[in-house]
């Protein structure tokens, strides 16, 4: 089935651990994106990319990582966790930045303790 | 700064139409999108509007007033199903979508 994974669906993590949440996608879509979902709020753009080999900051950039070596994978780093970073991540991808729909992975919920 | 604005929470009852309404301050616009939410899961595609008017899609219609900041979102017939939160994002001047934090809708039998 054509779409969008991310993996893990939920992780615990000590603060001050390094991880790497992942992102693949298999629609050849050129936009990805990074998004934090936290209660009261609305989605908040961490990092995104508008082709294959480019990455762009978004809102909320500080403490997270991206790398686009390919089309189909978008992962996201957090080099040390801090509990401020707990929250559900969902990544994105679309065919551009013209177009208007989004396709959004079913999202990884985070704890950092 | 950008702000995008909707009620928290609705109540609606099943069968009936409900009305939720989005007002935006953005940076620029090149298009309204709205999004539905069911809790614990990822957000979908329900509309996007980029000029003025109606826009309709079965029991979905959204509605968009550029000179106003104003868009809405109309369910009818509602169903139980239905019950989730409905997400209002503006695409500003940069092409990035900015996002309200959502309408939890509560559909009552």
């Amino acid at each position: 089935i054509a779409g969008i994974t991310q993996a893990p669906t939920s992780q615990i993590l000590a603060a001050g651990r390094r991880m790497t949440l992942r992102c693949t996608q298999d629609m050849r879509h050129n936009a990805m994106y990074w998004y934090r979902q936290d209660l009261g709020l609305g989605l908040r753009l961490i990092h995104y990319s508008n082709t294959a080999g480019t990455t762009g900051k978004g809102e909320v950039p500080d403490g997270y990582s991206v790398s686009r070596a390919n089309t189909d994978d978008f992962p996201l780093t957090l080099a040390s966790a801090v509990p401020s970073q707990t929250s559900v991540y969902f990544c994105a991808s679309g065919t551009g930045l013209d177009t208007g729909e989004l396709f959004f992975g079913e999202g990884s919920r985070l704890t950092v303790l | 700064g950008q702000n995008i604005d909707q009620p928290t929470e609705m109540t609606a009852t099943e069968g009936a139409i409900v009305q939720i309404n989005c007002t935006y301050q953005t940076s620029g616009f090149n298009g309204l999108f709205w999004y539905q939410q069911h809790a614990g899961e990822a957000p979908t595609f329900l509309s996007y509007n980029v000029l003025d008017g109606l826009e309709e899609k079965g029991r979905f219609s959204s509605f968009l007033s550029r000179s106003k900041g104003y868009s809405y979102l109309l369910l009818k017939e509602l169903q139980m199903k239905d019950s989730a939160s409905y997400l209002c994002a503006v695409r500003d001047s940069n092409y990035q979508l900015i996002w309200g934090a959502g309408t939890k809708l509560i559909i009552k039998p």
